[in-house]
């Protein structure tokens, strides 16, 4: 069935530098790409979306870059701050569109 | 703006109980998820409404999970009897619509501890 990596599944930076985290999807029929951050205790929350006609998308520090080529997207923080530390999760859509499958998460720890 | 509330937020059972999990949606969204979401993986989606209506329930374990959502608003999620292996935060989330492309607005979820 269709499936979503997400790499690495721990990922540590020093408080400043840049993250980046990558996915890969199987279903090329996949148009939308979310991620969601989601903070201890809470539910995920969207932070940055793409669709497949847009190749990057940018908000302050954050961006997504797509390929769908090679079917994959990353995530990329910049200026990484203490408040960046959650775990990030990205999906695709599949189904019709009617549904998102669920990358495994990457924990981002920012070391003051 | 109200967020999407779930309870409990904990529970604690024994297997073979049964539980049940409450969720009521941000007013106006017409689609409605319920999630498991295990330790160290991402969120399963285990139905989907649209209204008061199924859209996907294709990885429920129906033999066990049932779930409704009456008149198209709140919903409920319940296990009978439950398994070791559900243990799990069970989230609930609502969208404006139900395509793919809708943001998705999640509850804080509720742990299940099955012992």
């Amino acid at each position: 069935g269709e499936n979503v990596e997400q790499h690495p599944s721990t990922l540590s930076v020093q408080e400043g530098d840049s993250a980046v985290i990558k996915c890969t999807y199987s279903d090329s029929a996949s148009n939308y790409f979310p991620w969601y951050k989601q903070e201890l205790g809470k539910g995920p929350q969207l932070i940055i979306d793409i669709r497949s006609n847009v190749g990057e998308k940018k908000d302050q520090r954050i961006a997504v870059t797509l390929n769908k080529t090679a079917k994959h997207f990353s995530l990329h923080i910049t200026e990484t701050q203490p408040e960046d530390s959650a775990v990030y999760f990205c999906a695709a859509s599949i189904g019709s569109n009617y549904q998102l499958i669920w990358g495994a998460g990457t924990k981002l720890i920012i070391k003051p | 703006e109200a967020g999407v509330a779930q309870s409990p937020r904990y529970k604690i059972i024994e297997k073979r109980q049964s539980v049940a999990f409450w969720c009521n949606p941000i007013s106006g969204h017409a689609t409605l998820y319920w999630y498991q979401q295990i330790l160290g993986q991402g969120p399963k989606l285990l139905i989907q409404f649209q209204n008061n209506g199924v859209v996907d329930d294709s990885q429920l374990p129906k033999d066990r999970f049932s779930a409704e959502r009456l008149k198209g608003v709140d919903s409920t999620l319940k296990i009978q009897p439950a398994k070791l292996e559900d243990s799990a935060v069970y989230l609930c989330a609502s969208s404006l619509r139900g395509q793919a492309y809708n943001e998705q607005f999640f509850g804080p979820g509720t742990r299940l501890t099955v012992l």
